[in-house]
């Protein structure tokens, strides 16, 4: 399995794009890159996936490069309710991978 | 259409006790999993299940049980309670997109 490491911790403020990298070295071929947003109390929520290149949606964007030994998540002018832990997970269920691994996640604070 | 649902939201138990974490999904998914998530820390994996009579182990499996009789649910058997069991606990499920999780409202577990 695709090991991920990212930052324990990034401040922020409000209205700032924020950018959290997660690296994984060893990635698989057929392995995608997700990530989940975590709020106190709650389950991870899904906000974004890739595979290679670019992807945007409404919440964030995920910039992949060609070597697909990184990723970064941009969340675009954060808000206090950005306040969460991120975790980077990689890996391809289609090939038989389910056991992904979560990781410690990046915890981010955005600061008023 | 509920999602995943989990019961109860919090419970307290006594060294030795066994009891059942319950978890249903009404989105007819295929692959269900539980995780365990320490004060702090991010989640780990204890058991899946890729469909209806399939499981296996995840991360941190001993101690638990579980068993998958329909897709709908998925319990988690605690077979004799120890301190170090406790946590918040999280079901999660998922179909089509290798790693679109949605996972439930957890439940607070405290070992005495």
């Amino acid at each position: 399995l695709a090991k991920t490491t990212q930052p324990i911790s990034m401040d922020s403020y409000e209205g700032q794009e924020v950018n959290i990298t997660c690296s994984h070295n060893n990635i698989a071929t057929n392995d995608y890159i997700t990530w989940y947003q975590q709020f106190p109390s709650q389950g991870p929520r899904f906000i974004i996936q890739g595979y290679k290149t670019k992807v945007t949606n409404e919440v964030a964007s995920l910039f992949i490069p060609a070597d697909r030994k990184s990723s970064t998540l941009s969340l675009p002018r954060v808000s206090l309710s950005d306040t969460a832990v991120y975790y980077c997970l990689v890996g391809d269920m289609l090939s038989g991978t389910y056991k992904y691994i979560f990781g410690t996640g990046t915890r981010l604070k955005v600061l008023a | 259409n509920a999602g995943v649902t989990q019961t109860p939201k919090f419970q307290v138990l006594k060294t030795g006790q066994s009891m059942t974490l319950q978890c249903a999904q009404d989105m007819n998914h295929e692959y269900m999993s539980w995780y365990r998530q320490d004060p702090g820390m991010g989640l780990r994996l204890i058991h899946y299940s890729v469909g209806a009579g399939i499981t296996d182990q995840g991360e941190v499996p001993n101690g638990y049980n579980v068993s998958r009789s329909t897709t709908e649910d998925f319990p988690l058997r605690l077979l004799s309670a120890a301190p170090s069991q406790t946590s918040v606990y999280f079901c999660a499920s998922t179909q089509g997109s290798p790693y679109e999780q949605y996972f439930g409202p957890g439940t607070r577990l405290t070992v005495t």
